[in-house]
């Protein structure tokens, strides 16, 4: 898997949207970026992934540049209930193997 | 969309008894199970992937005669912590993959079982 770089911590207020930065600078070109994010005592929950287009769902949109270096999840209304550590993890797609979890990004959403 | 059940979601008991976490794919079918474990404000770390009719792989590090790891079908995969002791406490996690649905389908978790020794 790909190695990735988050920030540790970002704040948002509740009602913006919240863009969420990674770094995936060797990135292969069969590998996926998957986003997870994980609510404190619970069990990560899946968001959203991609490959080379853009992507959205409801609950997020997920933009990856062209050169696939780097992408952005955006929470385009943030509310309280999604502060939670978000993680990126690139790998193959079919890969069989389980997910490598990094220390993410804790998010903070404020009133 | 895919659903994985673990339990039981919290769990306290004395130190020197097992516990058994089941983790369930319910509506799809998993030959590969995984566990995980998460200690206060850490990462989730690996500690085996079960494999449905064979043994289970082991992380480096984790007693395979401590943590008993049964995948008997397609749907289950059960982790027994065997004479557990207070170090043993931590949240279980583990995850399921559809792999019938495409090459690039994401894994699921399951909630988590919370595991305090006394």
């Amino acid at each position: 898997d790909a190695k990735t770089t988050q920030p540790p911590s970002m704040d948002c207020a509740e009602g913006r949207a919240a863009n969420l930065p990674c770094n995936h600078s060797t990135i292969s070109g069969n590998e996926y970026v998957y986003w997870y994010r994980q609510i404190h005592s619970q069990g990560p929950q899946y968001i959203i992934h991609g490959l080379k287009n853009n992507e959205t769902n409801e609950m997020a949109s997920l933009i990856i540049t062209e050169d696939r270096k780097s992408s952005t999840l955006i929470l385009p209304h943030a509310t309280l209930r999604d502060t939670a550590v978000y993680y990126c993890i690139v790998r193959v797609g079919n890969s069989g193997y389980a997910l490598n979890f990094g220390k993410g990004t804790s998010l903070l959403v404020t009133p | 969309g895919a659903v994985v059940s673990q339990h039981p979601s919290w769990v306290i008991c004395k130190s020197g008894t097992s516990v058994k976490i089941e983790c369930r794919s319910l509506d799809f079918q998993a030959t590969t199970m995984f566990w995980y474990r998460q200690f206060p404000k850490q990462s989730l770390m690996l500690m085996a992937t079960s494999n449905e009719g064979s043994k289970a792989t082991y992380e480096q590090g984790v007693e395979k005669d401590k943590f008993l790891i049964n995948h008997a079908s397609l749907t289950l995969s059960t982790l027994t912590v065997t004479s557990a002791h207070p170090e043993d406490s931590s949240f279980y996690i583990c995850s399921a993959r559809d792999q019938g649905t495409g090459e690039s389908q994401p894994q699921h978790f399951g909630d988590g079982t919370r595991l305090s020794i006394l």
